[in-house]
Order: structure tokens, then sequence, then C-alpha cells
């Protein structure tokens, strides 16, 4: 069953602090994987997307991993601002005969603290 | 500004009724998808669309129906409305299927 689990459900981190979420799947064949930034009641903004072929990915602050072996990927969150605060979605695309399937994650809920 | 525009902002109806919620595309992007976010609950996919012709489809109930028209805008229609239907309905575009997709701003629905 294809599957995307991320950890942990919240995690509470003061301002400047470094975090690390994670996102582990059961998707094959596998696409690609996208970490989104939501915040509160609007559209999710994607921050990075990775295929098959790659490890490491930033956007700024954020910095993506991603290990095909093992079906997981981390985003880590540098020197965390109040407006990092939101919750992070991971996306996993499989794709069989020509039909891509979205796994979405439930994603991580992060408060920044001052 | 993610370049897609979805109407109306807000949408408050009773139950049985029957709403249609309408997505434009970013300029150029073919593939329009459609997503439900209950409250505190995560992304549903609903259903996708690519250049006219459905593509994809999630947990989407039968009463609800989508299509996406020669202008490659995006219509949800959601039919006989319950309470459980309350919720934000997402549109996103890509120019291509499995590419990162951009998140309009939502629609919030409300049924009472």
């Amino acid at each position: 069953k294809n599957q995307v689990e991320q950890s942990p459900q919240s995690l509470i981190i003061l301002e400047g602090k470094n975090c690390t979420l994670q996102c582990n799947y059961t998707v094959s064949p596998f696409s690609n994987l996208r970490w989104y930034k939501q915040d509160t009641g609007r559209g999710p903004v994607s921050l990075t997307i990775m295929t098959f072929s790659e490890n490491t990915k930033s956007n700024g602050r954020y910095t993506a991993t991603l290990d095909a072996d093992t079906k997981q990927s981390s985003l880590h969150i540098t020197a965390s601002q109040l407006s990092d605060s939101a919750s992070y979605i991971c996306v996993v695309t499989g794709i069989r005969s020509g039909t891509y399937k979205y796994i979405f994650g439930t994603g991580t809920r992060l408060k920044v603290l001052a | 500004d993610s370049g897609v525009t979805q109407t109306p902002k807000h949408l408050i109806t009773a139950t049985g009724q029957r709403v249609t919620l309408r997505c434009s595309p970013r300029s150029g992007d073919l593939s329009v998808y459609w997503y439900q976010q209950s409250l505190d609950q995560g992304l549903q996919f609903l259903i996708q669309y690519y250049n006219g012709e459905e593509r994809a489809k999630g947990n989407i109930l039968e009463r609800f129906s989508a299509q996406q028209f020669p202008d490659l805008h995006s219509e949800l229609n959601l039919s006989s409305l319950e309470l459980g239907d309350s919720a934000l309905y997402f549109c996103a575009s890509s120019p291509n299927e499995g590419y990162e997709q951009y998140f309009g701003p939502g629609t919030r629905l409300t049924v009472t």
C-alpha cells in the first residue's frame, strides 16, 4: 500500500534553533518527493522537489535529503525564525503505466517560540 | 502569489445544496488538481485534469464532480452537500504531470 508517514506530528522549538523533520514512504514506483510549507488557512508553498537521483536540495535555510534506498527523506531547518511556524507536508509522487499517484503525508506542525 | 486563482474565497450554504468552485491555473499550466482539507486534517487529493482530460482520481465522492474547460480553467461541483463537506478546497496547477504543483489560496466552504 502506498503510504507516506511523517514524524513528529508536532514540534516546538525556540527561535534560532535547528530542527529536522522526517518522512518515510512506501510509494512505488517512485517519481519524486516534495516538501511543502503550509501556513494556517493558506495554500501550501513548495520548498523542494527531488527525483530519484538527487540526495540533497537546499532552499535558503531549508535543506531536504533523500535516501531512495531506505525510502526516507528529511527536511532540516537551520536557524529557525518565527515565520517558520507552519505545517510541513511531505508528498511522494508515484507513477505506474503512465498514471501518476500523489500521496500526501499528514504533516508536521512546527511552532517556533521567541 | 502562486498565480493560481480560486473563486469564491468563502462560501456558506445549507445542507442539500449544490455549489461550484472555480479555479484558474497559472498561465501555461496544463494540469489542474483539486484537494480537500478538513479542519486540522491533511490534504486529500480529489481529482486531476490534464489538458481537459481526467488523469487521476483520488478520494472523490460520487456527489462531487469536476471538469477542465478548453481555456484550461476548472470547476469543482459539489452537490447534496452535507455538514462534513465543510472544508478548505484547494486547486493547484503544474506545467505537466508529476511536476511541482502551485497551489491557489483556497475556497473555504461552510455547510450549515
